[in-house]
């Protein structure tokens, strides 16, 4: 039973366009969301994250939206440039768990130029 | 270095075999986390050390499974007994404190390969 999904394995985009990764979620009891970012051979790097107390952060390029009725959020990138080209993963981690964080199975972003 | 080291960076092993996987985290991190990403998929949980006790070993699929960090440091996964379902890239991940608002960084990956 996946906690989070996201169902779309890749994307493409044209540079200098907007690129926008979706995540649902079905356990009502994360509090905290994460964006990493991985290149090939490379661990996950931390991108951007929201607490469920607010519905939008902002760093640069990238936004982070949640909508918890929907248990939805997404990470937006604007404008979109080649070296974003990688694989993007949602994660969440769970109130009073040990902190650890449950992924998504992930989107390949791939930013044309 | 300044980030999170993983060694070997790959390793091959025939079935039933004992590996062990290490992990240098980042200097002063206290949190310490495995992760096993297997083909298309995202990591996946095995076990969270806070110091050098296993505060969460929820995540290993099995007794052939076991992970150690005896100073607070340095962690090594051990597994037993290898099966060809074990292939998979290792991921080891710190963090300064344990909690939410302090983020996981994750090393490079041990991929290990059962044959």
């Amino acid at each position: 039973d996946q906690q989070v999904k996201q169902n779309s394995p890749s994307l493409s985009v044209q540079e200098g366009r907007i690129s926008i990764l979706n995540c649902d979620y079905t356990n009502s009891m994360f509090d905290y969301f994460l964006w990493y970012k991985k290149y090939p051979a490379e661990g996950p790097t931390f991108l951007i994250s929201i607490s469920s107390i607010k519905d939008k952060n902002e760093d640069g390029r990238f936004t982070v939206f949640l909508n918890k009725s929907a248990k939805h959020l997404s990470l937006h990138i604007v404008p979109s440039q080649p070296g974003d080209s990688a694989v993007y993963f949602c994660a969440a981690r769970q109130v009073d768990s040990s902190y650890k964080l449950i992924f998504g199975s992930g989107t390949r972003l791939l930013v044309r130029p | 270095g300044a980030g999170v080291s993983q060694t070997p960076s790959n390793k091959v092993t025939e079935k039933g075999k004992y590996v062990e996987l290490r992990c240098d985290p980042i200097s002063g991190h206290t949190a310490l986390y495995w992760y096993r990403q297997s083909l298309g998929q995202g990591p996946e949980f095995l076990i969270y050390f806070q110091g050098t006790g296993a505060a969460d070993d929820s995540g290993l699929p099995n007794d052939r499974f076991f992970a150690v960090r005896p100073e607070g440091s340095v962690s090594t996964l051990k597994i037993q007994r290898t099966e060809r379902g074990d292939s998979a890239v290792y991921l080891c991940a710190s963090s300064l404190l344990p909690g939410a608002s302090n983020e996981q960084f994750f090393g490079p990956g041990t991929r290990l390969t059962v044959l």
